[in-house]
């Protein structure tokens, strides 16, 4: 199994309290995402970053910053959590290449009540 | 990057092969396919992908149909480990690897 961990693995936390998801990775790949998954759905890509302070939006990124100081760890934060925002939250990681796999990780259970 | 579209759900004997279908009639010439399942809500993990010849590697095998506008993975001995949500994703080559996840095939390996 490709080396990624997240941290924590279940979380719950109140409404309008920060949050910070950490994904880490032994595998020394360029490019990390974070995505989240809703019940009976497919997932979804809320940030990613392509190297070292170099982060872009996803899809759904409103309420959610990302931050990467370094190769192997890439974070997650909502400033402000609501309860839209319960969800399972995916970490992968990738290098460049027209065909690579992506390698993810087990995920967070986040809950905001 | 192009839509698919899976069967809801599907449900396969142990021991027999299990053939899940997608469709990507959008799908354009730079575009691969890939396939991913994700067990009991863990992390998707990845399974195969295809550009336009039949791929084959130790999980499962793909076969894409000539104008490219459907697939179908296939699991020539499924087990009861194989239950899983299957998803089928095209993107393009590239070094931003953005997928866009549909809802996936739920399959479900019978005793």
């Amino acid at each position: 199994d490709a080396g990624i961990t997240q941290s924590p693995r279940h979380k719950v936390t109140e409404t309008g309290t920060p949050v910070t998801l950490r994904c880490h990775q032994t595998e020394n790949h360029r490019y990390m995402y974070w995505y989240r998954q809703d019940p009976g759905h497919g997932l979804r890509l809320i940030h990613y970053s392509y190297g070292v302070k170099d982060t872009d939006k996803g899809e759904v990124s409103d309420g959610y910053s990302v931050s990467r100081s370094k190769t192997e760890d890439f974070l997650l934060t909502l400033e402000s959590a609501t309860s839209s925002q319960t969800s399972v939250y995916f970490c992968a990681i990738s290098d460049p290449g027209a065909v690579t796999e992506a390698f993810f990780g087990q995920g967070t259970r986040l809950t905001v009540v | 990057d192009a839509k698919t579209t899976q069967p809801t759900s599907m449900d396969c004997a142990e021991g027999r092969a299990a053939n899940l279908p997608c469709n990507h009639s959008t799908i354009s010439g730079n575009e691969y396919v890939y396939w991913y399942r994700q067990i009991h809500s863990q992390g998707p993990q990845y399974i195969i992908h295809g550009l336009k010849n039949n791929e084959t590697n130790e999980m499962a095998s793909l076969i894409i149909t000539e104008d490219r506008k459907s697939s179908t993975l296939i699991l020539p001995h499924a087990t009861l480990r194989d239950t899983a949500v299957y998803y089928c994703i095209v993107r393009k080559g590239g070094s931003n690897y953005q997928l866009i996840w549909g809802a996936g095939t739920k399959l479900i390996i019978k005793p």
